[in-house]
């Protein structure tokens, strides 16, 4: 069965560090990956996507993702932390199988520290 | 272009009261989904329809009833609320003429059940 696997439910960095938010999957159909942002109160906005193009992904906000098939991982990362980057990270997986199919992982919150 | 509008957006219940959350799109996406959140575990997908007249349970259906009568709306019934269906609900759709296969959500109904 397909899932996806959130290394760490709290990350906390200090503003201008390097973000680095782990997501591993289980996939037997090839998958199309997420990673979706959601701020206090607020609904999920996608950061960026994995479509089987290009395995390095650059989303909004400067943030950008490296699909390694090897690796089964989809990790998220952020050369420097900015404090508005305080917010709940969920990546997801998505698949056709009968129908299609969005799964997600349990979510990492990142906290930014002054 | 309104989207995914899920209403409404706040919702107190008391146990065994029955509601009905809505979620309306204007995309023409064939495919719409509801998922409920809760701390630490993610998006759950409760049911997902892939066209009008089309439903089908997710990973945790039970206390939830869905029907797809319009390609536009796809309401959640809640026929006996209880505590355990305290949630924040999200709308989902997407279709297939987008080649990344994205969804768009809705912006969430946060429902309390005392």
């Amino acid at each position: 069965a397909q899932s996806v696997t959130q290394l760490g439910s709290h990350v906390s960095v200090s503003e201008g560090a390097l973000v680095l938010l782990r997501c591993n999957y289980s996939s037997s159909v090839p998958p199309y990956l997420f990673w979706y942002v959601q701020y206090p109160n607020q609904g999920l906005q996608l950061l960026l996507k994995y479509t089987s193009a290009a395995t390095l992904v650059k989303g909004i906000n400067g943030f950008e993702a490296e699909f390694k098939k090897s690796e089964t991982s989809f990790h998220l990362t952020k050369p420097s932390a900015h404090m508005s980057d305080a917010a709940e990270y969920f990546c997801a997986v998505s698949f056709f199988q009968g129908a299609q199919k969005l799964v997600f992982g349990q979510g990492t919150r990142l906290t930014i520290n002054p | 272009n309104a989207g995914v509008t899920q209403t409404p957006k706040f919702q107190v219940l008391k146990t065994g009261q029955s509601m009905t959350l809505q979620c309306a799109q204007d995309m023409n996406h064939e495919y719409m989904s509801w998922y409920r959140q809760d701390p630490g575990m993610g998006l759950r997908l409760i049911h997902y329809s892939v066209g009008a007249g089309i439903t089908d349970q997710g990973e945790v259906p039970n206390g939830y009833n869905v029907s797809r009568s319009t390609t536009e709306d796809f309401p959640l019934r809640l026929l006996s609320a209880a505590p355990s269906q305290t949630s924040v609900y999200f709308c989902a759709t997407y279709t297939r003429d987008n080649p990344a296969y994205g969804y768009t959500f809705g912006s969430g109904t946060r429902l309390t059940v005392v």
